[in-house]
């Protein structure tokens, strides 16, 4: 089975510190994704990176930046965190090709609450 | 931008009912389509998808969805609902070519015993 793991289920930071969100796949996949998911507006992507060293943007990314050194890991950086980036923060795998591909796998979220 | 509409937010059943979400998207091109679910507590997981050929797609757990290509639509249903269907579902689009999904908002389905 395919897991993603991310490194906090729950997180509370105030305003102006800089978070950082952690995601691990172990299923040697290609393609990584960073989502916030609010009630009423589905999840709407952050980031996502198709390779090392490789990103493009989302819908969303002001305010947010990422990194993936590995393959394995992909992280969501908060320069500066603000209220309104408190939301479900989802991160996911999928590979490029074979029998799966397209299909996101989903770690279990981290609930970030900016105060 | 594309963009994917869930026309219901919140839908409650009684056991054993008919259930049918809605779905509609609005890119013009070829599309993959996807339903997700998320379980109370639990990660959000695949229910089905439609990439090309049969428009009825089955899926896990006894739920299906017609792409119906003329009305933009993915509909999922399932005849007959039990209190574990009790979820959100998600549908999602990607352009054929591309890396990127658009999700719906959501529809918080409640199956009441």
């Amino acid at each position: 089975d395919v897991k993603v793991t991310q490194s906090s289920r729950y997180l509370v930071k105030r305003t102006g510190e800089k978070v950082f969100l952690e995601c691990v796949q172990d299923m040697d996949h290609e393609n990584m994704f960073w989502y916030r998911q609010d009630p009423g507006l589905g999840l709407r992507l952050i980031y996502f990176s198709y390779d090392v060293k490789m990103k493009e943007k989302g819908d969303i990314p002001e305010g947010y930046s990422v990194s993936r050194e590995k393959k394995e890991r992909f992280s969501l950086i908060l320069e500066s965190a603000s209220t309104n980036q408190t939301s479900m923060y989802l991160c996911a795998s999928s590979p490029a090709s074979g029998p799966s591909t397209d299909t996101q796998y989903f770690g279990p979220g981290t609930r970030l609450t900016v105060l | 931008a594309q963009s994917v509409s869930q026309h219901n937010h919140h839908v409650i059943l009684s056991e054993a009912a008919s259930l049918e979400l809605g779905c509609n998207y609005s890119y013009g091109g070829t599309v993959n389509l996807f339903w997700y679910v998320q379980y109370p507590g639990q990660h959000l997981q695949l229910l089905l998808k439609y990439f090309s050929g049969d428009p009825l797609v089955k899926g896990i757990k006894g739920f299906e969805a017609e792409f119906i290509k003329s009305k933009f639509s993915f509909n999922l249903r399932k005849p007959s609902v039990q209190w574990s269907d009790t979820a959100e579902y998600f549908c999602a689009v990607k352009k054929a070519a591309g890396n990127k999904l658009t999700f719906g908002g959501g529809t918080r389905v409640l199956v009441k015993p």
